[in-house]
């Protein structure tokens, strides 16, 4: 079993749409919990970071994690055409230094 | 963009053969770390180093190795190459050593083995 599980999709929903994306994990030691952006052939980058568990909001964007049920979520909202990429959720811990992806779920919203 | 430089952006070689992958991170930044991505594999640590000093090992196969420099650009060398080692390797740094940071990721480079 993965450290981290993430439905690989693709997700497809129409602009405007709000788009929930989840990961599931299972070392209950995980402190930080981050969402990754990739666009098609490029590096990923950072979009959403949280401490513990709790909700943070950026945006559209919203992150939720819930540490009794091993669980984080990216609500993305009014999604957009732009927001078409590969999502990828990573948790890490103080005692580790490297940080765990998830395999990433592929995002398309169409126009 | 992320500020950190990864070259070349796209390498084709045989089995057998021995690369070089370059990476310049952010000014400032300290850590180094390197991932491979595969599509069955999805994104795999390889290796840290901070200021110079190899700080934690993941899944990195022993043909493979890497260095950062004074100037605190790494290179990931690869040797033996293998098929299965076709991916894309990713580059990223950090301002000190903790996983409780942010990464910035290069590019990347896509390495294709024939």
């Amino acid at each position: 079993q993965k450290e981290v599980e993430q439905d690989p999709g693709p997700l497809s929903v129409p602009e405007g749409a709000i788009v929930s994306l989840n990961c599931t994990y299972s070392n209950s030691a995980f402190q930080y919990f981050m969402w990754y952006r990739q666009y098609s052939r490029k590096g990923p980058e950072l979009l959403m970071y949280t401490y513990s568990s709790g909700n943070k909001e950026d945006g559209r964007f919203t992150a939720q994690v819930d540490k009794s049920s091993k669980y984080i979520s990216l609500f993305i909202r009014d999604s957009q055409p732009s927001d078409s990429a590969t999502y990828l959720c990573a948790m890490g811990m103080d005692s580790s230094y490297k940080l765990i992806f998830g395999s990433g779920t592929r995002l398309l919203v169409r126009p | 963009d992320s500020g950190v430089t990864q070259t070349p952006k796209h390498l084709i070689t045989a089995t057998g053969q021995r690369v070089t992958l370059r990476c310049s991170p952010r000014s400032g930044d300290l850590s180094v770390y390197w991932y491979q991505q595969s599509l069955d594999q999805g994104l795999q640590f390889l290796i840290h180093y901070y200021n110079g000093e190899e700080r934690a090992k993941g899944n990195i196969l022993e043909r493979f190795s890497a260095q950062q420099f004074p100037d605190l650009h790494s290179e990931l060398n690869l040797s033996s190459l293998e098929l299965g080692d076709s991916a894309l390797y990713f580059c990223a740094s950090s301002p000190s050593f903790s996983t409780n940071e942010k990464l910035f990721f290069g590019s990347g480079t896509q390495l294709s083995v024939l």
